[in-house]
């Protein structure tokens, strides 16, 4: 089955303590991305990356690392978590190209809270 | 940067006929999309839209776009209470990345 699989789904963490929310892919899509969402503000990108050891910033990178060492996977990494990234964060894949249609596919999301 | 507006509740009843809409500021938008986020889940794509096109159906829904003034709507017609979600609004320009609308909530009501 085609699937983007994010993990853990919910985490509860302290301010300081770094931690990390894996995602992947099983359709060798060239293009992965994160996104956080929160109420009232829709869905914000803060990394994508176009293939392997090619990422860059989205509209929110502040606190956030990624890394794209395979093609599947592309954890988000957050080195010092803090409350203001209380959020529930997306990973989504698709293929890339130029002058098609490429429909984004969302993993279930990750809930994360700050204390 | 580009822009992505929709209005944040709209509250219908069962049966009755929805419409979401969705104005955005991008002009060299290619591609405009109409997401579905069901509770406690990701975002699934419904439908799109390609930029030389002014309407698409399929079966339920239909998508209308106005390109000069850069209105995008969807229309539910027979809305059940399945379809009580978060709509989100979507386009991409020229970068093929998309920009999404804060999302509507639908509410269906018996």
């Amino acid at each position: 089955e085609a699937q983007v699989t994010q993990n853990p789904r919910y985490l509860i963490t302290v301010t300081g303590k770094k931690l990390t929310v894996t995602c992947s892919q099983n359709m060798n899509h060239e293009y992965m991305s994160w996104y956080r969402q929160d109420p009232g503000l829709g869905l914000r990108q803060i990394y994508y990356s176009m293939n392997v050891e090619v990422t860059d910033k989205g509209d929110v990178p502040e606190g956030y690392k990624v890394s794209r060492k395979e093609k599947r996977n592309f954890p988000l990494i957050l080195e010092s978590p803090s409350p203001n990234q209380t959020s529930l964060y997306f990973c989504a894949s698709s293929v890339t190209g130029q002058g098609q249609f490429y429909e984004q596919y969302f993993g279930p999301g990750t809930r994360l809270t700050v204390t | 940067g580009e822009d992505v507006e929709q209005s944040l509740f709209l509250s219908v009843r069962e049966g009755d006929s929805s419409v979401i809409n969705c104005t955005y500021t991008d002009s060299s938008s290619t591609y405009l999309y109409w997401y579905k986020q069901e509770p406690g889940a990701g975002l699934q794509l419904l439908t799109y839209i390609f930029s030389n096109m002014d309407m698409k159906q399929d079966q339920r829904l239909t998508v209308l776009l106005n390109k000069k003034d850069k209105h995008l709507s969807l229309r539910i017609a027979d809305t059940q209470t399945g379809d009580s979600a978060i709509y989100f609004c979507a386009e991409t320009g020229g970068s093929y990345i998309p920009t999404f609308g804060r999302g509507t909530s639908l509410i269906v009501h018996p």
